[in-house]
């Protein structure tokens, strides 16, 4: 299988804490990609860090990638209650097919 | 809104059964891809299609079908149902191929309920 694995599954956190989770993948990748959930709903796309990038920003989240160990981190600062769902890590392969994560369902406590 | 219409939302069916899952992906994106979620898991990729070909299979039974037509919309064709099916079944859109076939856009999902 191709999928990846997210780290921690759950993560329970207060408000204006930081929530930092992993993901580990076995292939090749054109780029990495992160996606929110919300219970029942459809992803949202968040962030694109391509193979040849090792950090990228976008507001409160920062991405890293770490092609030799086929890691990303993903780091949400200062986080608040509507910051609570399942985050996703993809990945986009040579072959534009993507591979998605097993989640970690984030919990923000206000 | 993503852009990517999915029906129906909800679908109630028996073992056996057969069902259709549509879906019109984003104005202009010629990629369409079909997940599965069960409930607590990720996303399992099924199938992608591009301009009207399919591109690639991944966890698909062989009980289930998928096709894009002409106009971009694609279709996902589940049949003899077994209650392991039940699960949220998702479709997504991105502009195209290449090197990087860009974002995902997703639908809502339709929820198949098999009793």
């Amino acid at each position: 299988s191709q999928q990846g694995e997210e780290d921690p599954q759950a993560l329970s956190i207060q408000e204006g804490e930081n929530a930092t989770m992993n993901c580990s993948y076995k292939t090749s990748i054109n780029n990495l990609q992160w996606y929110r959930q919300n219970s029942g709903r459809g992803l949202v796309h968040l962030i694109l860090i391509r193979s040849n990038e090792r950090e990228k920003h976008s507001g409160r989240l920062r991405v890293t990638l770490d092609t030799s160990k086929k890691s990303s981190s993903l780091l949400i600062t200062a986080s608040r209650a509507a910051d609570t769902a399942s985050y996703f890590c993809a990945t986009e392969n040579t072959g534009n097919q993507f591979y998605f994560g097993t989640g970690t369902s984030l919990t923000v406590i206000p | 809104d993503s852009g990517v219409t999915q029906t129906p939302k909800h679908l109630i069916t028996a073992t056996g059964q057969r069902v259709t899952l549509r879906c019109s992906p984003r104005s202009g994106d010629l990629s369409v891809y079909w997940y599965q979620q069960s409930l607590d898991q990720g996303l399992q990729f099924l199938i992608q299609y591009y301009n009207g070909e399919e591109r690639a299979k991944g966890n698909i039974l062989e009980r289930f079908s998928a096709q894009q037509f002409p106009d971009l919309h694609s279709e996902l064709n589940l049949s003899s149902l077994e209650l392991g099916d039940s699960a949220l079944y998702f479709c997504a859109s991105s502009v195209g191929q290449g090197l990087e076939a860009g974002e995902l856009f997703f639908g809502e999902g339709s929820r198949l309920t098999v009793l």
